[in-house]
C-alpha cells in the first residue's frame, strides 16, 4: 500500500459525459502527479500541482483540468469525453528532498463507451 | 527532450533463471532513475531507485546500476520467481524544472515454474 488513495476504482461513461477523478496524497507529500496510461501511448503526464499551484503541464488535453485543494487532495475533471479517453489514469505523490521519487496510487480504469 | 528506452518485451523465463531488462536514458540534467513494477490489474510499485550515477538501486532481489558513462540503468536480479511476473517499467526525472516522471515503454515479464 502506496499510501495514495484514488476514487473510484472504475468508472464506464458515455461519449461527451464528463467525469471527476480523486486522489488523495501520501500524508506530507505537497505534490500530485496525474498520469495517463494507453495500451497505444503508454504511460504519459497530465499536470502536476503542488501546494495547491500548478506546477508542470505535460499531454493534457485542453478537454481535461484539474485542481489541488487546500488539504493537498486534488480532483482531475475530464469532459466531452470521447472513446479515445479510455484509460488508466494514475495519481502520484512526492516530497521534496527525495530525489523526486513517486508514489502511484492504484488508478482509476475510465471506459467511454 | 528527455526519454527512456527499454529492450522490447516481451521476456518469458523459466523460474531460478537470470534475468536482465535494458533500460537506456537521455536527459539534459542529472535525473534520478527508477524502476516501477505493475503486477496484474494492480498499480504502479516503485521497485528500486538510484539518484546519482554509480549508485546502486536494490530491492527484493533487484539491482539497477546508474551507469552515466552509458546512459543506462539496467535491472537485473539473480533468481527469478513465478510471483515476479509483472510489466516493468524504467522511468527518469530530472531533479530541475518539471520533474515529472518519463516512462518507457515497459517489459512484460513472465516466469514459469
Amino acid at each position: 500500500d502506496s499510501g495514495v488513495t484514488q476514487t473510484p476504482k472504475h468508472l464506464i461513461t458515455a461519449t461527451g459525459q464528463r467525469v471527476t477523478l480523486r486522489c488523495s496524497p501520501r500524508s506530507g507529500d505537497l505534490s500530485v502527479y496525474w498520469y495517463q496510461q494507453s495500451l497505444d501511448q503508454g504511460l504519459q503526464f497530465l499536470i502536476q500541482y503542488y501546494n495547491g499551484e500548478e506546477r508542470a503541464k505535460g499531454n493534457i488535453l485542453e478537454r481535461f483540468s484539474a485542481q489541488q485543494f487546500p488539504d493537498l487532495h486534488s480532483e482531475l475533471n475530464l469532459s466531452s469525453l470521447e472513446l479515445g479517453d479510455s484509460a488508466l489514469y494514475f495519481c502520484a505523490s512526492s516530497v521534496e528532498g527525495t530525489g523526486n521519487t513517486q508514489y502511484f496510487g492504484p488508478g482509476t480504469r475510465l471506459t467511454v463507451l | 527532450g528527455d526519454s527512456v528506452t527499454q529492450m522490447e518485451g516481451p521476456v518469458t523465463l523459466s523460474e531460478e533463471a537470470f534475468l536482465t531488462i535494458n533500460c537506456t536514458y537521455t536527459a539534459t540534467g542529472y535525473p534520478s532513475l527508477f524502476w516501477y513494477v505493475q503486477y496484474p490489474g494492480e498499480g504502479l510499485q516503485l521497485l528500486l531507485k538510484a539518484t546519482k550515477a554509480d549508485d546502486k538501486g536494490s530491492n527484493k532481489g533487484f539491482e539497477a546500476t546508474y551507469r552515466k558513462e552509458t546512459t543506462s540503468f539496467h535491472l537485473e536480479k539473480g533468481s527469478v520467481q513465478v510471483s515476479d511476473s509483472a510489466v516493468y517499467f524504467c522511468a527518469l526525472s530530472e531533479l530541475s524544472g518539471a520533474n515529472n516522471l518519463f516512462f518507457g515503454t515497459g517489459t512484460r515479464l513472465t516466469v514459469i515454474p
